[in-house]
């Protein structure tokens, strides 16, 4: 079964660091690329970042650049978001998704990321 | 960056109603547009992409309409198993953005 799943979330304190990671599996991970989603308790949907298959080119929402980092490692088959000076505003539920011609075709459960002191 | 707009924001509709969501883009994206269902605690499942293209597995009942800057998504009988909230997002560019969510409650 085509599946993600995301860890490293936690409680964090404001000003702090923190990585998510995404494993992937039963698909070529290499081939797609691969996008952090958030959500905020009680709000809509914000996309964070995207990463192509290579690594290569990456995206950012304004939100969160020059703070967050994207990245992935093709032969562990893990995406991973690299998140500093975290900010109450960046508490929400982190998913990872697969991106394709068809959008966001497979979602991952997500990670609950709490920014407070 | 392209702002999306959904309307309504809350829908009150009974079993076997039809039920139509309309999305608004702030400058063109061809069909270059999906649409999501969410429920309570739970990842977002895709429903709609290229904006009539029904994802595999997704109830026909389920459609989607439009192009350019109007969209719509209808639901042709209302389920008890429809009631969630419904986004739309465009991927003609990035920033990849959402509408702010449509809940489908039970009237």
């Amino acid at each position: 079964e085509v599946q993600l799943v995301e860890s490293g979330g936690g409680l964090v304190q404001p000003g702090g660091s923190l990585r998510l990671s995404c494993a992937a599996s039963e698909f070529i991970f290499s081939n797609y690329a691969m996008t952090w989603v958030r959500q905020a308790p009680g709000k809509g949907l914000e996309w964070v970042s995207v990463i192509s298959g290579s690594g290569g080119s990456t995206y950012y929402a304004d939100s969160v650049k020059g703070r967050f980092t994207i990245s992935r490692d093709n032969s562990k088959n893990t995406l991973y978001l690299q998140m500093s000076s975290l900010r109450a505003e960046d508490t929400a539920v982190y998913h990872c998704a697969k991106e394709t011609m068809k959008a966001f075709d497979i979602w991952g459960q997500g990670t609950m990321v709490t920014v407070s002191s | 960056d392209i702002q999306m707009t959904q309307s309504p924001s809350t829908l009150s509709s009974s079993v076997g109603d039809r039920v139509t969501i309309t999305c608004r883009a702030s400058q063109s994206i061809s069909a270059w547009l999906a649409w999501y269902q969410q429920k309570p605690g739970k990842a977002p499942n895709l429903l709609i992409y290229k904006a009539s293209s029904l994802e595999s597995g997704v109830p026909s009942r389920f459609s989607g309409s439009g192009s350019g800057t109007e969209f719509t998504l209808t639901i042709s009988s209302l389920q008890p198993d429809d009631f969630a909230t419904y986004y739309c997002q465009q991927y003609n560019s990035y920033p990849r953005t959402f509408g702010q969510g449509t809940k489908v409650e039970i009237k």
